[in-house]
């Protein structure tokens, strides 16, 4: 029983360039979330799924694009990374929304130069 | 606006003594509240959910109190270890869309 697993680990990327971070879960959870973690600003939304298929904006979606085509997996997209987005990735899951505990990956290192 | 705040400032404790972090909110009539515990390089682990209802919830060591004419949540580490040390969140069910809205956290650090 893994949790949530978080792929890649770290990653460096040039401005502009494109990638997707994975994250995937094996406790059947219907809600997911992507959040960004930056000194002295905490945790930050950026995108959720009440289910598979579904997807919102959370608190900062902006430069982002997520899917949920499997119950399981939720992918974070940064179409044209730019500096600014040089965070710590944080996914999560649960089985309810705000009522039960979040779930978290250890995180993907992204920095972009 | 929403806010919620926990001491942005270092928390030293000495081995032994009780630990006790604030999380104040504004703006928010939370259902729920929860505790996590963050270690360096690692993400947030869950400790403790408490529920509007409920004013005090304990699990071994670790003891919250949710006060919700106050707006603010105590939560406490007795007998704290060095093992203790991390950063602390609190996390609000905030009543809107988005779940959870945490805090910046607290880092306690526990002297031995």
């Amino acid at each position: 029983n893994a949790g949530v697993t978080q792929t890649p680990k770290f990653r460096v990327l040039k401005t502009g360039q494109s990638m997707t971070l994975l994250c995937a879960q094996d406790m059947n959870h219907e809600y997911m979330y992507w959040y960004r973690q930056d000194p002295g600003m905490g945790l930050r939304l950026i995108h959720y799924s009440v289910g598979e298929g579904t997807t919102a904006k959370g608190e900062v979606p902006d430069g982002y694009n997520v899917s949920r085509l499997k119950k399981q997996n939720f992918l974070l997209g940064l179409e044209s990374a730019a500096p600014s987005q040089t965070s710590v990735y944080f996914c999560a899951s649960s089985l309810g929304h705000g009522n039960q505990p979040q779930h978290f990956g250890d995180g993907t290192r992204l920095s972009i130069l | 606006s929403q806010k919620i705040e926990q001491n942005s400032e270092a928390l030293n404790i000495q081995e032994g003594k009780t630990a006790t972090l604030t999380c104040n909110y504004t703006n928010y009539s939370p259902a729920y509240l929860q505790w996590y515990r963050q270690d360096p390089g690692r993400g947030p682990v869950f400790l403790l959910l408490i529920r509007e209802n409920e004013k005090e919830k304990r699990k071994e060591r670790l003891k919250v109190t949710f006060d919700t004419t106050l707006k603010q949540s105590l939560f406490h580490i007795t007998a704290s270890q060095p093992a203790d040390s991390a950063t602390y969140l609190c996390a609000l069910e905030g009543g809107g869309a988005d779940g959870l809205t945490f805090g910046k956290g607290t880092h306690l650090i526990i002297q031995p």
